[in-house]
């Protein structure tokens, strides 16, 4: 029913800050990935899922950044020691095929 | 390198008119490729999508059209709409190449239909 969602909408942190990004696939969806958006860019791709399986983290720009899907649902994308550089939109999609459909995106803000 | 690119920052079209939304890519691996449609605010949503093996995919108002040779695709909108005002981005994704699913990005298009 629901699409996907995710949680928090807006995060303000302060430089060096960690912060916890989640979110919530359509249920059945085995596919989840993260993608981060930058004011003006189409979203790029940061990792990809299939069930907990981290299959691809190929895109996640260093190793401040990590994220697991432990059960094979729910995600969660994790910045350590935030920079003002990661100040983006960050999208969650599911899929079941080839068609990705995304959550509202958190907007993180980093001063 | 930009795999993926929306050469037209934006378009202006009146209510009632086409409007052609273009999008060209270089990785000949891509087989499938999907038109999002993405309000302020908002996550993108998906529109339309066509596989390889097609040059052609409708959906009412909604068509894409894929010339692989030319590695170039466009959505047309016709009768365009106010509500149609949005940014539209393309994508592309290749399992034979990745593996994997993830979609490549275009820059976005801003269409505006004018009432």
């Amino acid at each position: 029913g629901a699409g996907v969602s995710q949680s928090p909408r807006y995060k303000v942190a302060k430089r060096g800050q960690d912060v916890a990004l989640r979110c919530d696939p359509i249920s059945g969806h085995v596919s989840l990935f993260w993608y981060q958006q930058a004011l003006g860019q189409g979203p790029e791709f940061l990792t990809y899922f299939q069930n907990e399986a981290q299959l691809d983290k190929s895109g996640l720009p260093s190793d401040r950044f990590f994220a697991e899907r432990p059960e094979g649902s729910v995600s969660t994308l994790k910045i350590q020691r935030t920079q003002q550089e990661d100040s983006a939109v960050y999208l969650c999609a599911s899929s079941l095929k080839e068609t990705q459909y995304f959550g509202p995106g958190t907007r993180l803000l980093v001063l | 390198d930009q795999q993926v690119k929306q050469n037209s920052p934006s378009l202006s079209v009146q209510e009632g008119r086409i409007s052609i939304l273009n999008c060209d890519y270089t990785n000949s691996m891509f087989d499938y490729f999907l038109w999002y449609k993405k309000y302020p605010a908002e996550g993108p949503t998906f529109l339309i999508s066509i596989s390889s093996i097609k040059d052609k995919n409708e959906d009412g108002r909604f068509t894409v059209f894929l010339n692989k040779s030319a590695k170039h695709l466009s959505l047309h909108i016709v009768p365009s709409q106010p509500g149609d005002s949005a940014v539209y981005f393309c994508a592309a994704s290749g399992w034979g190449s990745s593996n994997t699913g993830k979609l490549i990005f275009g820059q976005g298009t801003t269409l505006q239909v004018k009432p």
